[in-house]
Order: structure tokens, then sequence, then C-alpha cells
């Protein structure tokens, strides 16, 4: 069956770096876009990247641009996150998700969005000094 | 971004009853790129629909969603135990995709 497992996450001080992993099983990893979301504590759902097949098309939220870089190893089926500059408003559980695009114009402008389905179990990184 | 508005807050339901739950955004989601999450406590959300209305793999048919634009509806007709939980829409008619803030359904 489809699993995703993140690993990784812990405790760090503000300005310090965290690098999470999310092992995928269960599907042809290197067919599908990816993403990481992560919720706060008691809050909602933010979405943080994603990172196309290949690994040749990569989006940000504007709150993470800058200080978290996505990427991919299809050989090794893993999904990663490198948080650096952390503050204590990245304080959050973060998932992995595979990525259900679809590709569409609309106003003058074409996307490649989807939804996420499955979802890891989650990673807890709490940014503290 | 777009904003989406979920109401209300928090369902106090019983057993057995319907919920109708509402997502409202901020401006048009592209027609139906909207979907729907189960979130239990401690647990990973789990998608239910996705395109407005179609059904995940494994979603019991008591799960239903319609709507287009800007308003959207989830409904579960009738309540059943496991599933009261916190219930998200998020929309992926623009970017960045957005999701509600949530409508936790009790137990009454």
């Amino acid at each position: 069956q489809v699993q995703l497992v993140e690993s990784g996450g812990g405790l760090v001080k503000p300005g310090g770096s965290l690098r999470l992993s999310c092992a995928a099983s269960g599907f042809t990893f290197s067919d599908y876009y990816m993403s990481w979301i992560r919720q706060a504590p008691g809050k909602g759902l933010e979405w943080v990247s994603y990172i196309s097949s290949s690994g040749s098309t990569i989006y940000y939220a504007d709150s993470v641009k800058g200080r978290f870089t996505i990427s991919r190893d299809n050989a090794k089926n893993s999904l990663y996150l490198q948080m650096n500059s952390l503050r204590a408003e990245d304080t959050a559980v973060y998932y992995c998700a595979r990525d259900r695009v679809l590709e569409f114009c609309s106003g003058g402008s074409c996307y490649t969005l989807g939804w996420f389905d499955p979802w890891g179990q989650g990673t807890l990184v709490t940014v503290s000094s | 971004e777009i904003v989406l508005t979920q109401s209300p807050g928090t369902l106090s339901l019983s057993p057995g009853e319907r919920a109708t739950l509402s997502c409202r955004a901020s401006q048009s989601v592209s027609g139906t790129y909207l979907a729907w999450y189960q979130q239990k406590p401690g647990q990973a959300p789990r998608l239910l629909i996705y395109g407005a209305s179609s059904r995940a793999t494994g979603i019991p048919d008591r799960f239903s969603g319609s709507g287009s634009g800007t308003d959207f509806t989830l409904t579960i007709s009738r309540m059943e135990p496991e599933d009261f939980a916190v219930y998200y829409c998020q929309q992926y008619g623009r970017s960045p995709r957005t999701f509600g803030q949530g409508t936790k359904v009790e137990i009454k």
C-alpha cells in the first residue's frame, strides 16, 4: 500500500537548521509531484512547498521562501526539506504528501495544482530557545 | 491568495444526524477545484473529496460534496461515531493552494 514516513523533526534553537526526510513506498515515486504541508499546534493547515516529479519545478510559500529548500532523490524514493534560519513561527507538525496535480489554464494563466493524497503521519519541529 | 472561510466553526450533532459543512472562497476557485479532508486527533488529514464532488477511494457514500465557484458544501448524510473529527476544505484553482480554518464536528 502507499506509505509515506517522515523523519528528522526535533527541537532546534531559533536561527538553527533541520533537515526533514520522507520515505515513500507502494507507488512509483518518480511519477508524482510531492508537497510539504505543515500544521502549527492546535492550528490549521498551511502548504509549504512542492516539487515536480523530475525535480525541475519547485514552489514555496512566501512564509518560507529563501529559508527552506525542497529536494528529492528518485533513486532513493525520498523527499527532503532543508530548513534554515528557523523561527518560532515555524513550529509545527510537517507532513509530506503525494500531490495529485492537474494541468489547467484559467484567467490567462496556466497552473499545475491539485489535492494531496495520501499524507504521511507527520514529524514535529519545535523551534525554541 | 484565495481565503477559504468554513462555517460553522463547530457543529454539535448526534449519531445518525445529517451534517452540512460550508466552505466559501474569497474569489472563484476556477470551477470545482476544491477538496475536503478529515482529520482526527493525532492523525494526518485524510482525503475525502476532490473536484468538489468526487469521492476518494474507500470513502463511504454517506460523504458527498457539492458546489462550484465560491460556495461549496460537504454533507455527511448520517453521522457515524467514527465521523466526529475536524474537516478542512482546500482549493487548488489558484496558487498558492490554501486551506480553510476547519470545522469541528463534535458529539452532542
